[in-house]
C-alpha cells in the first residue's frame, strides 16, 4: 500500500470550510484514497473514499488531483463536533480489508 | 441493531494474567478484525477473520490469540498480559466481498491497563 503524508495538526474556525491535505505520491493505479476520522476516545468512523474522480457525500467532499499524487478532504461547514483525528489511507480495494493507519491530522475546530 | 459492541469498556490486569476481550456484531458481516491503539499513535492490526473458522495474523499478533466460531463473535485472548499490552483495543467489521468498497465499522473500544 502507498504511504501517505499528512500535516500533524490544523485549526479551523467553526462554520468555515476545513481543507485537509494528504500526499500520496507513490500511489498505484489500482489504489483508492480513503478517509476515516476518530473523535476523541471513540472508534474510527468512515468518511469517504475515491479513485480518481471527486466524490461528495453528506459528510465531506474528496478532491483528488489529476495525477492522483495528492488529495484534499473538505469539511464544508466545520462544527465543534468535527474536532477529531483524520486519517488518509491509500490501499487497493480488494478482498484484503486491512487498514493501515498513520498518525493522521489532528483537526481542532474553534468557536 | 446494536452494530459493533465490545466488552468490557475498561479492564485492569496484573502482569501474567489472562483475559478475553469480547467483540460482537449483529450486521452479519463476514470480516472482523482487532486493532490496538497506543497513546498518540495510529491503529495497528492484531488479527483478522474473513469468516467463521478462518483467522489470520495482522501486523502485531504476538501475545494474542483469536478464534471465530460464529459470524457474530470474534474474541481476542491475551494469554499472559504484559505492561506493553496496555492500550486501547478496537474491533472492526465489514461486509466482505462484492465489487465496491464496504466501509468498516468500529466498536467503542476496550481500554486495557496492565500493571
Amino acid at each position: 500500500d502507498a504511504k501517505t503524508t499528512q500535516p500533524p495538526s490544523m485549526d479551523c474556525a467553526e462554520g468555515r470550510a476545513a481543507n485537509l491535505p494528504c500526499n500520496h505520491s507513490t500511489i498505484s493505479g489500482n489504489e483508492y484514497v480513503y478517509w476515516y476520522r476518530q473523535i476523541h476516545s471513540q472508534g474510527p468512523q468512515y468518511i469517504i473514499h475515491g479513485l480518481k474522480n471527486n466524490e461528495t457525500n453528506e459528510m465531506a467532499s474528496l478532491i483528488i488531483t489529476e495525477d492522483r499524487k495528492s488529495s484534499t478532504l473538505i469539511l464544508p461547514h466545520a462544527t465543534l463536533r468535527d474536532t477529531a483525528v483524520y486519517y488518509c489511507i491509500v490501499r487497493v480495494a480488494s478482498n484484503d480489508y486491512k487498514l493501515s493507519f498513520g498518525a493522521g491530522t489532528t483537526v481542532t475546530v474553534r468557536a | 441493531n446494536a452494530g459493533v459492541t465490545q466488552t468490557p469498556k475498561f479492564q485492569v490486569l496484573k502482569t501474567g494474567q489472562s483475559m478475553t476481550l469480547q467483540c460482537a456484531q449483529d450486521m452479519n458481516h463476514e470480516y472482523m478484525s482487532w486493532y490496538r491503539q497506543d497513546p498518540g499513535m495510529g491503529l495497528r492490526l492484531i488479527h483478522y477473520s474473513v469468516g467463521a473458522g478462518i483467522t489470520d495474523q495482522g501486523e502485531v499478533p504476538n501475545g494474542y490469540n483469536v478464534s471465530r466460531s460464529t459470524t457474530e463473535d470474534f474474541p481476542l485472548r491475551l494469554l499472559s498480559a504484559a505492561p506493553s499490552q496496555t492500550s486501547v483495543y478496537f474491533c472492526a467489521t465489514t461486509l466482505a466481498g462484492g465489487s465496491s468498497y464496504n466501509e468498516q465499522f468500529f466498536g467503542p473500544g476496550t481500554r486495557l491497563t496492565v500493571l
